[in-house]
């Protein structure tokens, strides 16, 4: 069983840019949600996709926006970066309701925006 | 965004040492979560607590379920180096397909040998 991966694992961008972070799901987890961690913060939900349509968002904007495949691997998007999102995005798997032990959680894709 | 608050937000104790962490909340939660996070990783769940009242215990780690609802509290017994982390506490909300997790500040525990 593999677990959850996530590329790259460090990334600098300039803002304004446009940043497109990746995650591979679990293996048979059909759900796969996205945090934002600031520094010295907890992670913040920004949004899930079950069966590839967004079913729950945070509250971050519009232009972070997110896809899930098929194969229920995952992108989270962000445009016209700003300093501020500078940050450790999380991704987290699972299989849908079938409990807490299950929603696993990726090491994570290190954003700076400069 | 919301978050939990956490108490202490660090802590150096003595290895041996019981060590005693809370999270408090302005809302109830159903399903109250504590995860330890290492440098480079992602969070790992430790304990999972479902009802009102709940004592829960891992190894040497202890979670409550407060009775309010609003708040929990992650007990470690005779701390050893490897409980250096940052745990996080975090409440579940939503229903069936749309949960989402919000979780706290972290407390940073320092463990000296």
């Amino acid at each position: 069983e593999t677990g959850v991966t996530q590329s790259p694992t460090h990334l600098i961008k300039t803002r304004g840019q446009q940043v497109t972070l990746r995650c591979s799901s679990q293996s048979g987890h059909n759900t796969v949600s996205w945090y934002q961690q600031a520094l010295g913060q907890g992670p913040q939900f920004i949004f899930q996709y079950y069966r590839e349509e967004e079913n729950g968002r945070g509250n971050f904007p519009p232009r972070f926006s997110g896809l899930q495949f098929p194969n229920y691997s995952s992108e989270l998007n962000v445009n016209a970066l700003e300093l501020d999102d500078s940050a450790l995005y999380l991704c987290a798997s699972s299989l849908l309701d079938r409990g807490v032990y299950g929603y696993t959680f990726g090491s994570g894709t290190r954003l700076t925006v400069v | 965004g919301q978050q939990l608050n956490q108490s202490p937000q660090s802590m150096f104790i003595q290895e041996g040492e019981d060590v005693s962490m809370n999270c408090t909340s302005s809302s109830i939660f159903n399903t109250w979560l504590w995860y330890k996070q290492d440098p480079g990783e992602g969070p790992v769940l430790l304990i999972a607590l479902y009802k009102a009242g709940e004592l829960t215990s891992n190894g040497r780690l202890t979670a409550q379920f407060g009775i309010t609802r609003k708040d929990s509290f992650l007990n470690i017994s005779a701390s050893i180096p490897s409980d250096v982390g940052i745990y996080f506490c975090a409440g579940r909300k939503g229903t069936s397909g749309t949960y989402k997790y919000i979780f706290g500040t972290g407390t940073r525990l320092k463990v000296l040998a």
